[in-house]
């Protein structure tokens, strides 16, 4: 199974700052790379899909890049709804796998 | 407007058995590839099962043997057959669909609002 590691596990950030996460892959997956947001106790959200396509009617703050075992998600200028925890999930084959997520909340 | 409603969780015994249910809407079903995902309370995802169009099923080998995907695409509906239940399988469901034509390189949108699970004497 291809595992998924995020890092940071947690952010802390102030509305506006530029957030970063990453997240690795532990074999080549190509640009199959999905990022979701998930807010308590809510369903996740696609954010970004194919590593880099923004799904319609998510804000243009939020991008996605990277490709083969290492990618990225940006928001590039946080606002108050963006507090949530971001999921990174390989799409190259079965079994899809998660990563373990990172949290993003208020500083 | 695309909606998935969930259905069917409830709390059950070790040894067990479940069914979930999905209802879908406000696409056409039959011509998408559908997935369960589930979360342990406070935790990660984990994808649970798959179901092509033509029918064809997929889990990883955590649950493989013990739960079954099915759909009828005549009631727009998915389903999660689960047996053998333990206490590690406690857990929201989420049903989700995938993209079309995805060729099992899927993002899942949208998702239903998920149902609890819980297995426990």
């Amino acid at each position: 199974d291809i595992q998924m590691t995020q890092s940071p596990s947690s952010v802390s950030a102030s509305v506006g700052d530029r957030v970063t996460i990453t997240c690795r892959a532990s074999q080549g997956i190509s640009s199959y790379l999905d990022w979701y947001q998930q807010k308590p106790g809510k369903a996740p959200k696609l954010l970004i899909y194919a590593a880099s396509s923004l799904q319609s009617g998510v804000p243009l703050r939020f991008s996605g890049s990277g490709s083969g075992t290492d990618f990225t998600l940006t928001i590039s200028s946080l606002q108050p709804e963006d507090f949530a925890t971001y999921y990174c999930q390989q799409a190259n084959s079965f079994p899809f796998t998660f990563g373990p997520g990172t949290k993003v909340d208020i500083k | 407007e695309v909606q998935l409603v969930e259905s069917g969780g409830g709390l059950v015994q070790p040894g067990g058995s479940l069914r979930l249910s999905c209802a879908a809407s406000g696409f056409t079903f039959s011509r998408y590839d559908m997935h369960w995902v589930r979360q342990v309370t406070g935790k990660g995802l984990e994808w649970v099962a798959a179901i092509g169009t033509g029918g064809d099923t997929y889990y990883p080998d955590s649950v493989k043997g013990r739960f079954t995907i099915s759909r009828d695409n005549a009631k727009n509906s998915l389903y999660l057959q689960m047996n053998s239940l333990r206490a590690g399988d406690t857990a929201v469901y989420y049903c989700a669909r995938d993209r079309l034509t995805s060729d099992w390189h899927p993002w899942f949108d949208p998702w239903g609002q998920g149902t609890l699970v819980t297995v426990s004497s």
